[in-house]
């Protein structure tokens, strides 16, 4: 099993809107609508932003938002603020009780 | 609150065990499966494995099988991931997690640094 493929990093202005791509296969992504986004901020805890695709937790920003098409799922954020500029993670089931995370990408915010 | 306190950094030799620990506080502990996941310095998250605190039953990524032993103790409310052999390349940072099913893990542990050198 292979990690998803996450572009190395994105970058957007503030009030802008970033996407990040996450890619699978037909074995992951493909096949299962359970896509997760995690954000993380140097030494901390990750954070559950995105869960089953487009699902967003009690209390995260509704800036946050995921989709999917195929292999392929997708996070972006709208309204780019300061506080977002973190490492972000996708993360799919891939069968059989495992799970496959991608390598992540930086975001940054100019 | 729900809360995952993992147990404090370690610098360890080669070939040396290790056992690193995650206490569950604020819920059940017997509610949800328990992952560990690696992420080693400067890269991505790995999903190592599970153990399911009812009866400490685990499984693993194909990675990790064999290399590591996840177990849980439901009495203490806590879970473990050991290494029977250290090497170099098990430094990295480790992180306990809830998962709540699917690929959703809502609460992590705070991190557990292992450092494995001469």
């Amino acid at each position: 099993q292979s990690a998803l493929t996450q572009p190395a990093s994105v970058s957007g202005s503030p009030g802008q809107s970033i996407t990040i791509s996450c890619t699978g296969t037909t074995s992951d992504i493909g096949t299962w609508n359970f896509v997760s986004w995690y954000q993380l901020h140097p030494g901390k805890a990750p954070k559950l932003v995105i869960y089953e695709g487009s699902q967003r937790p009690s209390g995260v920003s509704s800036r946050f938002s995921g989709s999917k098409s195929g292999n392929t799922a997708s996070l972006t954020i709208s309204g780019l603020q300061a506080e977002d500029e973190a490492d972000y993670f996708c993360c799919s089931y891939a069968g059989s009780r495992t799970l496959l995370f991608g390598g992540g990408t930086k975001l940054t915010v100019l | 609150e729900v809360q995952l306190v993992q147990s404090g950094a370690e610098v360890k030799k080669p070939g040396e065990s290790l056992r690193i620990s995650c206490q569950g506080s604020g819920y059940d502990f017997t509610t949800y499966w328990i992952a560990w996941v690696r992420q080693m310095p400067g890269k991505g998250l790995e999903w190592m494995g599970r153990t399911d605190p009812k009866d400490s039953y685990a499984t693993y990524s194909p990675s990790f099988e064999g290399r590591v032993t996840i177990s849980a103790d439901k009495s203490i409310s806590t879970a473990y991931l050991q290494w029977s052999s250290l090497k170099a390349s098990d430094s990295a940072k480790y992180y306990c997690a809830l998962w709540f099913g699917g690929s959703r893990f809502d609460s992590w542990g705070q991190g557990t640094l292992v450092t494995v050198s001469p």
